[in-house]
């Protein structure tokens, strides 16, 4: 199947900083990418789409400012978590589709302290 | 809106039991059903894809299958193993397949030697 490489799979970051979460497509072109969040013994929950080329479009409840998401090649999204909070401590994970499935990155846990 | 369920939220079983996992989704129109697994503090693994024309995929000790007009797919294990141990989680692609996935909550295994 398809690789979806995410970066870092882990990161700690005090309060009020700014976290960066890369999502690659290394053997397929993605014109749609999806970033979901988990949180502890909690299901995957969609927070956006992410287009090349044009703006996310964000799930209900999920500030735009809060969780930048940046699609500005066919095989590279980035995620970035404004002034972390703790409570934006979770699981991020992003997924590409090739043809009539998903693939999946490896997600990354972030921690805010 | 597609809601996703899974039923039971946990289950512990001796190995070597045959067991099933049921997920059941709201909307008919459903394109296609994916099963993942995934294991503690990990990213997610995809077992068995079906696709919208399909009704079952097998691999391995897996089945899965889908009854669009039921609304449900089942995630049949043999002959479980301890190795089994893990989430099972069911997600289903929107009608027009854009690649975004709504998940279920999972199931969480446990096999028992």
């Amino acid at each position: 199947g398809a690789v979806v490489s995410q970066h870092p799979s882990w990161v700690i970051c005090k309060s009020g900083t700014s976290v960066k979460i890369e999502c690659r497509s290394l053997d397929f072109q993605a014109t749609t990418m999806f970033w979901y969040r988990q949180f502890p013994k909690q299901s995957l929950m969609l927070m956006a789409t992410s287009n090349e080329g044009s703006k996310a479009t964000y799930e209900q409840g999920v500030e735009k400012d809060k969780f930048l998401i940046n699609h500005a090649s066919l095989t590279l999204s980035t995620l970035t978590v404004t002034s972390a909070h703790p409570e934006d401590s979770s699981f991020y994970i992003c997924s590409a589709s090739s043809v009539a499935e998903a693939f999946f990155g490896q997600g990354t846990r972030l921690t805010v302290v | 809106k597609q809601e996703v369920t899974q039923i039971p939220a946990a289950l512990s079983v001796p190995e070597g039991e045959n067991l099933v996992l049921n997920c059941s989704f709201t909307d008919s129109a459903i394109y296609n059903l994916q099963w993942f697994r995934q294991d503690p503090g990990k990213g997610l693994t995809s077992l068995l894809l079906i696709q919208s024309s399909q009704r079952e995929q097998t691999s391995g000790r897996l089945n899965a299958s889908l009854d669009k007009s039921s609304g449900r797919s089942t995630l049949y294990i043999a002959a479980s193993q301890p190795g089994d141990s893990a989430t099972y989680l069911c997600a289903g692609y929107g009608s027009s397949n854009t690649g975004k996935l709504i998940f279920g909550q999972g199931t969480t295994l446990q096999v028992k030697p």
